[in-house]
């Protein structure tokens, strides 16, 4: 079954670049769904930060969207998120997800990764 | 609008059940999904579509949609259903995601 781990650094500079890597394993980044970022702030709910189809089609949040790339990486089965400028904000922990669409009238996100604190100080 | 809004917090007896309601605009043409979220845990899907349970999920959880409302329901609420609760679905324009802003449900 498909699995999926986060990686990256836990730290990260103000104004600084955040960069976060979706290792998938047990399935094919190729196949016919979204992947999916999801973040969560300390004591907080969930924000969609964006999604990318293997055929490299991103959709992103709008209030991110000036900050967000979302790309894959068919070589490495991985999909990766970069967030710039960040701030203390952008403090949270980050989830990426297997998203399914299989009719317009519904989405899902059935396989989620452990998910990877990330935090934004100087 | 793209606002999915939900009760930040519900009760409900033990053994008793209890309905978690989501509120947006957009719930009028796409269905929710419905994530359960307990601390320091991901999420884990527990309904999606017109009233679907991944396989594994109790069949005590159910989902429905009226209008502009979605809706979960637990049936028999047991201890271990105290968790954080999430709806999403597409924005109006159909080309983002959005989450609720989530309700927290506690087993008495």
């Amino acid at each position: 079954q498909v699995q999926l781990q986060e990686s990256g650094p836990g730290l990260v500079k103000p104004s600084g670049t955040l960069s976060l890597t979706c290792a998938v394993s047990g399935g094919s980044i190729s196949s016919n769904n979204w992947w999916t970022w999801v973040r969560q702030p300390p004591g907080k709910g969930l924000e969609w930060i964006g999604e990318i189809y293997h055929s490299g089609s991103a959709n992103y949040n709008p209030s991110l969207k000036s900050r967000v790339t979302i790309s894959i990486e068919k070589s490495k089965n991985q999909f990766s998120l970069k967030l710039s400028s960040v701030t203390a904000a952008d403090t949270a922990i980050y989830y990426c997800a297997r998203e399914f669409s299989p009719e317009s009238s519904y989405d899902y996100m059935d396989v989620w990764g452990k998910g990877t604190t990330v935090s934004v100080s100087s | 609008s793209s606002e999915l809004t939900q009760d930040p917090a519900v009760s409900v007896a033990w053994g008793q059940t209890v309905r978690i309601t989501c509120q947006g605009d957009s719930l009028r043409t796409y269905f929710a999904s419905w994530y359960q979220q307990k601390p320091r845990q991901a999420p884990v899907l527990v309904i999606y579509g017109k009233n679907n349970r991944p396989s594994g999920i109790s069949d005590r959880f159910s989902g429905s949609s009226s209008g502009s409302t979605a809706s979960l329901t637990i049936t028999g609420a047991q201890a271990a259903d105290e968790a954080d609760y999430y709806c999403n679905s597409r924005d109006s324009s159909g080309n983002h995601l959005v989450f609720g802003t989530g309700t927290k449900v506690t087993v008495l």
